[in-house]
């Protein structure tokens, strides 16, 4: 099962570009990488997911290189309504081992 | 509004009883998941059932218990409860392995 590491938190400034990355080395063919936000109290919203290269949405882009090992979720001019925690998933399985695990998450404060 | 409903959103109940929460996934959406969440913890994966069958189960402990129906709304039964056991559950939906997930907004459940 491909575990993730990602930082345990962040800061910023409004208006500055943050990049999170999180590691997955042992991620299989088959595996898609997405990240979810969630606020205090919220269930975890779906922001983007990608299988390689790069994926842009309204909201973030996802940065995967070539060998999958890593993927950077960047949220362009961030305000303080991005102050969140911030996961990385990999998954699924396509075989009896299927689960989707949320690690630590990145807690991300956007300061004024 | 994710299109996941949890009802009931908060539930106050006394130890060693028994309780019932349900999820009326997104239209369409076939699999299931459920996650506990206790104060300031991570998403602790219970869960997951596909079209009505257990399809993979996390740290699930032997007193919950878990079913999805035919018309796909799922239910988890929690007996015997603890204090431990008082945390934010949340159900989330997919259409298919490979889908994001989307996630309601949780019951909160206090043991007392």
């Amino acid at each position: 099962l491909a575990k993730t590491t990602q930082p345990i938190s962040m800061d910023s400034y409004e208006g500055q570009e943050v990049n999170i990355t999180c590691s997955h080395n042992n991620i299989a063919t088959n595996d898609y990488i997405t990240w979810y936000q969630q606020f205090p109290s919220q269930g975890p919203r779906f922001i983007i997911q990608g299988y390689k290269t790069k994926v842009t949405n309204e909201v973030a882009s996802l940065f995967i290189p070539a060998d999958r090992k890593s993927s950077t979720l960047s949220l362009p001019r961030v305000s303080l309504s991005d102050t969140a925690v911030y996961y990385c998933l990999v998954g699924p399985r396509m075989d009896s081992s299927y689960k989707l695990i949320f690690g630590s998450g990145t807690r991300l404060l956007v300061r004024p | 509004d994710s299109g996941v409903t949890q009802t009931p959103k908060h539930l106050i109940t006394a130890t060693g009883q028994r309780v019932t929460l349900r999820c009326s996934p997104r239209s369409g959406d076939l699999s299931v998941y459920w996650y506990q969440q206790s104060l300031d913890q991570g998403l602790q994966f219970l869960i997951q059932y596909y079209n009505g069958e257990e399809r993979a189960k996390g740290n699930i402990l032997e007193r919950f218990s878990a079913q999805q129906f035919p018309d796909l709304h799922s239910e988890l039964n929690l007996s015997s409860l603890e204090l431990g056991d008082s945390a934010l559950y949340f159900c989330a939906s997919s259409v298919e392995d490979n889908s994001p997930l989307h996630f309601g907004n949780g019951t909160r459940l206090t043991v007392t």
